[in-house]
């Protein structure tokens, strides 16, 4: 049984559309996490839930907008795509105030 | 400057070397070091896991914590084909709404 899933695992899109990444974990954590993978590897957090509510909120343009609509769910959207959005967008969970993450297998996203 | 600092590599060493990986950091907030594995098109997994200073040891695989210095190292021993995968050290202060800060990570190449 997948403990953090993401869906879809890969995404070919346009640029100016808007698309939504969905990731579910069954694991009963309570903190949930997007971080964006680029093309060196280098890995950064974008957001982070704890039972559904935004703790961490880095510099990530606002055309993205995460939602959580209970503490197992937390989905991203993304609107007005553009090349630079291009790279693999990693959704992992944790128990609330632990350190150890739980990383899901990811979902490539391609702008053209 | 990034707050961490890890050397991409790609680093290629024969079946049964001793592997070095190495990761300096800036902030000295940080207590909590990990190491995480990711093979290539999956999620990262973690490996390692090292509370404030001093080494750790799991099988073939040794963490070292030098917060005086702040620098940390991951040793394999025996190194396997099957360890070829990148290498990601993260690392995070402490309180709730505190991030983990990956490294760039390391490849790491086992020629059988």
């Amino acid at each position: 049984d997948t403990a953090v899933s993401q869906t879809p695992k890969y995404l070919v899109t346009q640029m100016g559309n808007d698309k939504s990444i969905k990731c579910e974990q069954n694991l009963g954590h309570d903190t949930m996490y997007w971080y964006k993978q680029d093309s060196k590897k280098f890995l950064k957090i974008m957001f982070s839930y704890n039972n559904k509510e935004l703790i961490i909120n880095e510099t990530v343009p606002n055309r993205f907008s995460p939602k959580s609509p209970d503490k197992a769910h937390l989905n991203l959207h993304i609107n007005s795509l553009e090349l630079g959005d291009s790279a693999v967008y990693f959704c992992a969970s944790s128990q609330k105030g632990a350190n150890v993450l739980t990383f899901g297998a990811g979902s490539r996203l391609t702008v053209l | 400057q990034k707050e961490v600092e890890q050397d991409p590599g790609p680093l290629s060493v024969p079946e049964g070397a001793i592997v070095s990986l190495n990761c300096t950091y800036s902030n000295s907030a940080f207590q909590y070091f990990m190491w995480y594995r990711q093979y290539s098109r999956k999620g990262p997994e973690l490996l390692m896991y090292t509370y404030s200073s001093g080494n750790k040891e799991d099988g073939r695989f040794t963490a070292q914590v030098d917060k005086s210095s702040k620098y940390i190292s991951l040793f394999i021993r025996d190194s396997q084909p099957s360890d070829s995968a990148t290498y990601l050290c993260a690392m995070m202060g402490g309180g709730a709404t505190n991030k983990l800060i990956f490294g760039t990570g390391t490849l790491l190449a086992v020629q059988p």
